[in-house]
């Protein structure tokens, strides 16, 4: 069965700061993974998909990585708002199935 | 473009009344369709998913049940709540053309079981 990690569980920094976010999966048998955001009390938004034959995927600010070997994903937001504060979720593919992990709360201080 | 729409928003039911949360989606065909529970500090839980109409696969063994009524509908419901069945459901829909899809989300409904 996947399983999938976020370490920190929150993190605190101050505006204009990038943000490192990990994720780690146990099976790396996967087809692609995925980056969420989550704001209090809402759905969760798509931020990032990349295929299990890349090995990072870009959008603005937003930069994520796959090393799948190591089971491991890391999303890089550069030079953070007050604005990114929100939860961040990583989810894992498995054809038809994606295993999430719990998630990291971002805060970030003006 | 494509829109997933989840009702109701919010609910409060009281334990052993029934429940019907539907979804639909908008913008596409034959979509593959998920039932998702968070429960506060927790992850997301898969509960149910359809790769077609009439095809439903349940994840966790529990007093929900899923149907597929037609293309783009998703329907969760439940005979009789229990209070462990408090959360916020959320709805997803992607492509059904295997696994290089992205997943997408409705708004959710928070549904608490006095």
């Amino acid at each position: 069965k996947q399983e999938v990690t976020q370490i920190p569980a929150a993190l605190s920094v101050p505006e204009g700061e990038n943000l490192v976010l990990n994720c780690s999966f146990t099976d790396s048998a996967i087809y692609n993974l995925q980056w969420f955001r989550q704001d209090p009390g809402k759905g969760l938004t798509s931020l990032l998909l990349i295929q299990s034959s890349q090995r990072e995927q870009t959008s603005g600010r937003l930069n994520a990585s796959l090393d799948k070997s190591s089971g491991r994903s890391t999303l890089y937001i550069a030079a953070s708002q007050p604005g990114d504060s929100a939860t961040y979720l990583c989810a894992v593919v498995d054809d038809y199935k994606l295993s999430f992990g719990a998630g990291t709360t971002v805060t970030v201080r003006a | 473009s494509q829109t997933i729409h989840q009702w109701p928003a919010t609910l409060v039911q009281p334990v052993g009344s029934p429940l019907s949360l539907e979804c639909t989606v908008e913008g596409t065909s034959n979509p593959n369709l998920y039932w998702y529970r968070q429960a506060a500090g927790r992850g997301l839980q898969l509960l149910f998913y359809s790769v077609g109409i009439g095809q439903i696969s349940s994840e966790v063994p529990q007093n929900l049940s899923a149907s597929r009524p037609q293309d783009r509908q998703f329907i969760l419901s439940s005979k009789k709540l229990l209070l462990s069945d408090s959360g916020f459901y959320l709805c997803a829909w992607r492509r059904g053309t295997g696994g290089n899809s992205p997943l997408h989300f409705g708004n959710g409904t928070r549904l608490t079981v006095t």
